[in-house]
């Protein structure tokens, strides 16, 4: 069984270009979690999908968007890049959207936006 | 809307001292509750989670943390502490949405283990 993988581990962007960072869930794993997680803060819920379809969404704007693919894993994808997305971005997959269902993280994008 | 505050952002104990992190949350209802760790330059790993079982809560790594509604609280404890166990700790969780549970997250405790 492996574990939740994310790539790239690294990448810097500039102000107002386009990013897309990808996550690949735990074998058996449907639902796929993203969380963005500023230095020295803790993971913000960014969105949810559960079955190919966006099952929830945090507090962040139309320019965060995703994908899940049939095989589960899911691309997170960020237009007009600003200063204050720079971020570690973690993915967590789980087996259903309870939230008595462990969620199993990878080990982040770091994300440096200049 | 749900909330966790964890008191300390950076907390200091010596080698073989006890280990208290503590975790509030603003729910009324009880709802499931956790604690990760976090390394550096690492993802979270889940220590011990909370479903509305048994109120004392055991982890790996020898943490423990016990729910107490009329506190709040959810408070992680480790009697001895080892160099090992330096790292950053988050306090988390859920709240119910329509077809899904977020998870919220506290803004976590650093901590340092002097030898």
């Amino acid at each position: 069984e492996t574990g939740v993988t994310q790539s790239p581990t690294h990448l810097i962007k500039t102000r107002g270009q386009q990013v897309t960072l990808r996550c690949s869930s735990q074998s058996g794993h449907n639902t796929v979690s993203w969380y963005q997680q500023a230095l020295g803060q803790g993971p913000q819920f960014i969105f949810q999908y559960y079955r190919e379809e966006e099952n929830g969404r945090g507090n962040f704007p139309p320019r965060f968007s995703g994908l899940q693919f049939p095989n589960y894993s899911s691309e997170l994808n960020v237009n007009a890049l600003e200063l204050d997305d720079s971020a570690l971005y973690l993915c967590a997959s789980s087996l259903g959207t309870s939230g008595r269902a462990e969620q199993f993280f990878g080990p982040g994008t770091r994300l440096t936006v200049l | 809307a749900q909330s966790v505050t964890q008191l300390g952002s950076h907390v200091s104990v010596s080698e073989g001292a006890l280990v208290l992190l503590r975790c509030n949350y603003s729910s009324s209802v009880p709802p499931y509750l956790f604690w990760y760790v976090q390394y550096p330059n690492k993802g979270l790993q889940l220590l011990l989670k909370y479903t509305s079982a048994a109120t004392l809560v055991k982890g790996i790594n020898g943490f423990e943390a016990e729910f107490k509604k009329s506190e709040t609280s959810f408070h992680l404890t480790k009697p001895s502490a080892h160099m090992s166990d330096a790292a950053e700790y988050f306090c988390a969780v859920t709240e119910m949405k329509t077809s899904y549970d977020k998870v919220i997250f506290g803004p976590g405790t650093s901590l340092s283990v002097i030898p």
